[in-house]
């Protein structure tokens, strides 16, 4: 089945760094992908998505390109912020005919940014 | 105004109790989820209704049963719980359409605490 694989933390870095934070993907066909951001305390919040290849998602200083050759969709940031921390997930779109559609979720990456 | 609403915000509760979660969303979405997430921030979907009709059930203990008396509400009941159901509960809604591109949007989420 469909599968989403991100890189353990947690993640520290110091403030202005640069952070990568990889995912890769196991599906049939051509899923949407999309980076949600936790927020200590909070839920989910869609961060940017891509619905085909070649596509690149950004907001908030953030990027990731959906790269269907190397089935990746790598989380990029040039400058980080102490409110950058916060718990990152990458999730793929399973849908069911158009009835509704499942998210199917890797196992998130924590974020510690240092001042 | 909140787009996704759920109460309570957190649940203690003794095992062998039966409570009950709500939800309900005023994005005018065809589409709700309940996902479960563990200790270890891992994210699954238990279910998803369509226009109140049930499309996903995910294998959950039949001790879960939701119910949506409307498309704008999707409620939780747990019978008998369990220590092992202690989580983090959330709702999300989601318009679906025939691109699975679409975003779904998730509310604050229930700390359940089985004791």
């Amino acid at each position: 089945g469909n599968s989403v694989t991100q890189m353990e933390g947690p993640v520290t870095l110091s403030e202005e760094a640069f952070l990568t934070i990889n995912c890769t993907y196991t599906a049939t066909g051509y899923p949407s992908l999309f980076w949600y951001v936790q927020y200590p305390g909070e839920g989910l919040q869609l961060l940017l998505k891509a619905t085909k290849a070649d596509d690149k998602g950004s907001n908030k200083g953030f990027e990731a390109t959906y790269r269907k050759e190397t089935t990746s969709f790598h989380l990029e940031k040039g400058s980080v912020q102490v409110s950058d921390s916060a718990v990152y997930f990458c999730a793929l779109s399973e849908g069911y005919g158009g009835a509704t559609n499942k998210l199917i979720f890797g196992t998130g990456t924590l974020l510690a940014v240092q001042p | 105004d909140t787009a996704v609403s759920q109460t309570p915000k957190y649940l203690v509760t003794q095992m062998g109790n039966d409570k009950s979660i709500k939800c309900e969303q005023n994005l005018g979405h065809d589409t709700m989820y309940w996902y479960k997430q563990d200790s270890k921030k891992f994210l699954k979907i238990m279910f998803s209704y369509n226009n109140k009709e049930l499309i996903i059930n995910e294998t959950v203990p039949n001790r879960f049963s939701p119910k949506s008396p409307d498309k704008a509400h999707l409620n939780l009941h747990i019978n008998s719980l369990e220590l092992g159901d202690s989580a983090v509960y959330f709702c999300a809604s989601s318009q679906v359409g025939k691109v699975m591109n679409t975003e779904a949007f998730f509310g604050q989420g229930t700390r359940l605490t089985v004791v």
